[in-house]
């Protein structure tokens, strides 16, 4: 099955910096999305983004899919940030979602 | 708001005591799915319904039954809990399976069994 490597696993932020999240997927897929998992286990979804890029206030996304990457962007960093950020992906073959193994991100005040 | 809801949050059962849990969702989706999620790992999923036409992971345990009575409501069943069990169970629901659908997650039910 489709293999998915999140970087880097953990990342700690003073408030206010910004940061670039990695997502690499091993196939081509038609599905990606970004999820955040707050510290009560609520996942969120964040973009829908297979491919190109997305902006949502001070978050964004972008996709190259000819290269089997998505990066996620936080710019301006809150302590609300914080938690696990999901990369998951499906392909044409298969409709379920594979999951990456999540960047533990914690933003100091 | 339209949104996906599960009950109870927090869930305590002992060992081997069958328990049940709910997921209903007011946005009238295809499809709701059922993952277990263990500390500090990624979700799995264990099994999904489209409409009313259930499909179980390979991987699945005989032990995790569910159930979708109707559109709005499935529940997971776990007929003889072990410790194993112990973990973060979410559920999600997708417009369809095919197409640009997003998955909206309900906010979990964390499940300790004693």
């Amino acid at each position: 099955g489709i293999q998915v490597e999140q970087s880097p696993p953990d990342l700690i932020l003073q408030e206010g910096a910004n940061s670039t999240l990695r997502c690499n997927f091993s196939d081509s897929v038609n599905n990606l999305q970004w999820f955040h998992q707050n510290p009560w286990g609520q996942l969120i979804n964040l973009f829908y983004i297979p491919s190109g890029t997305k902006q949502n206030g001070r978050l964004s996304a972008t996709t190259v899919a000819t290269e089997r990457y998505s990066l996620l962007y936080i710019s301006s960093s809150q302590t609300t940030d914080s938690g696990v950020y999901f990369c998951a992906v499906a392909n044409g073959a298969n409709s379920k979602l594979t999951f990456g193994k999540g960047i533990t991100l914690s933003v100091r005040p | 708001d339209a949104m996906v809801i599960q009950n109870p949050r927090y869930q305590v059962t002992q060992f081997g005591k069958p328990v049940t849990l709910s997921c209903s969702q007011t946005l009238n989706h295809n499809v709701m799915y059922w993952y277990q999620q263990k500390s500090s790992q990624a979700p799995k999923l264990l099994f999904h319904y489209y409409d009313k036409d259930f499909n179980n992971e390979a991987d699945t345990p005989d032990n995790f039954q569910s159930r979708r009575p109707n559109t709005s409501f499935c529940f997971l069943d776990i007929r003889s809990p072990g410790l194993g069990d112990a973990a973060m169970y979410l559920c999600a629901t997708s417009r369809d399976l095919a197409g640009p659908w997003t998955q909206y997650f309900g906010p979990g039910t964390r499940l300790l069994v004693l």
